[in-house]
């Protein structure tokens, strides 16, 4: 069993709906959660990053992280055509001093206008 | 602001060949990392280096070799590719030990032939 899982997809949603996207992991060592989106052939890019437990949100993104569950969500409102792309999670434990973050297999979602 | 660029883009390699990628970042990071990425794997740690002159094993380090001469270079090599090496190669690097603000390049495609 990886340290992440995270559900490939394709998920495939109308414009305007709420786009949930979620990863569960095993290490209870992991501190830092993030998300990255990636569009076809490019680097993934950081979209945001929580520390701990809670909620953190950034325009018509929102990032929840349950620690006693060991899951971490991605909430999108309003999905728009230009939300189409895969979406990773990572996380990271402090390894020997450094912070060496694990992804997910990277979940793709396709929003249709 | 070029921030991490990787040479070259495309490569196609003969089985036994060498080669070596170049990674270059310009935001005086001190953690370098270097990924591949494959269809269902997701990314995984190839090599990494916490700093000039330091180098790592991550992952899947079998096949390939790293040097971190210059802080803001990190190279990739392969003494003798295979085609189990066919894959896209991201280097990352991040500011700090928080693992949270990794920067991406935008990939190199290596096929092995």
């Amino acid at each position: 069993q990886k340290e992440v899982e995270q559900d490939p997809g394709p998920l495939s949603v109308p414009e305007g709906a709420i786009v949930s996207l979620n990863c569960t992991y095993s290490n209870s060592a992991f501190q830092y959660f993030m998300w990255y989106r990636q569009y076809s052939r490019k680097g993934p890019e950081l979209l945001m990053y929580t520390y701990s437990s809670g909620n953190k949100e950034d325009g018509r993104f929102t990032a929840q992280v349950d620690k006693s569950s060991k899951y971490i969500s991605l909430f999108i409102r309003d999905s728009q055509p230009s939300d189409s792309a895969t979406y990773l999670c990572a996380m990271s434990a402090a390894t020997g001093g450094s912070y060496i973050p694990t992804f997910g297999r990277g979940t793709s979602l396709i929003v249709h206008p | 602001n070029a921030g991490v660029t990787q040479t070259p883009k495309f490569r196609v390699l003969k089985t036994g060949q060498s080669m070596t990628l170049l990674c270059a970042q310009d935001m005086n990071h001190e953690y370098m990392y270097w990924y591949r990425q494959d269809p269902g794997m997701g990314l995984r740690l190839i090599h990494y280096s916490v700093g000039e002159g330091t180098t790592a094993k991550g992952e899947v380090p079998d096949g390939y070799n790293v040097s971190r001469l210059k802080k803001q270079n990190f190279l990739l090599g392969l003494e003798s590719a295979a085609p189990s090496q066919t894959s896209v190669y991201f280097c990352a690097s991040n500011r700090g030990a928080s693992g949270n603000t990794i920067y991406f390049g935008e990939g190199s495609w290596l096929t092995v032939v």
